[in-house]
């Protein structure tokens, strides 16, 4: 099936920083979205991306819809304890209607 | 307003036993999807159905199956459960079949 990979796997930061992570597939899409998922609870739809090198913010989140279409990223700046939980990238090709997900990335804060 | 909301939200099966899990979409959204995530993945797909029609089946077996009701409510059926089928199902409401999708809270079942 479908593989999205997600880098990195996990990550521990300082409060304050700054976060990158990224998305990448095998195949071309037409729309991407960002979630973010807490323990036991179902995802949280934090951006979506319609078109080829877009870039769109949502407070101190920020994601871009790769130029190849191939792939994603999200920056969240200034972290804060509650930017904590599991964030994973979901692709939707122009055929099909299924969106296929990455292996999700691990927020951890530190404060 | 309300967001999706699905039922149960716990559920303890055993082997080989049918259970029928509940989604309510988004007042004004026509398109519900079905995923199913184990523990430490991602979703998976399973199920999209819009306008009452099966839009998209995953990789699944045949034991899993779906219906979407008038009111655009639906149901996920999954039957001769298996230890594996133990998961997370979330249901997610879109307006349409390529739109983004909005999850609700899941039902966690548990096979044993």
């Amino acid at each position: 099936g479908q593989q999205l990979n997600q880098s990195p796997q996990s990550m521990f930061i300082q409060e304050g920083e700054d976060v990158s992570m990224n998305c990448t597939s095998s195949s071309i899409f037409n729309t991407w979205l960002w979630y973010k998922q807490d323990p036991g609870e179902g995802p949280v739809l934090l951006i979506a991306l319609y078109k080829a090198g877009e870039l769109t913010s949502n407070g101190r989140l920020t994601a871009q819809f790769g130029i190849t279409r191939k792939d994603s990223f999200l920056n969240i700046s200034a972290s804060i304890p509650s930017d904590v939980g599991i964030y994973f990238c979901a692709g939707q090709r122009r055929t099909g209607n299924q969106f296929y997900f990455g292996t999700g990335t691990s927020l951890t804060v530190i404060p | 307003d309300a967001g999706v909301t699905q039922s149960p939200t716990h559920l303890i099966k055993t082997r080989g036993q049918q259970v029928t899990l509940r989604c309510s979409p988004i007042s004004g959204h026509k398109s519900v999807s079905w995923y199913q995530q184990v523990l430490g993945q991602g979703p998976q797909f399973i199920f999209q159905y819009y306008e009452k029609e099966e839009r998209g089946r995953g990789n699944f077996p045949d034991r899993f199956s779906a219906r979407q009701f008038p009111n655009y409510s639906s149901e996920l059926n999954v039957n001769a459960l298996l230890l594996g089928d133990s998961a997370l199902y979330l249901c997610a409401s879109s307006t349409g079949t390529n739109t983004e999708a909005f999850f609700g809270q899941g039902t966690r079942l548990t096979v044993v």
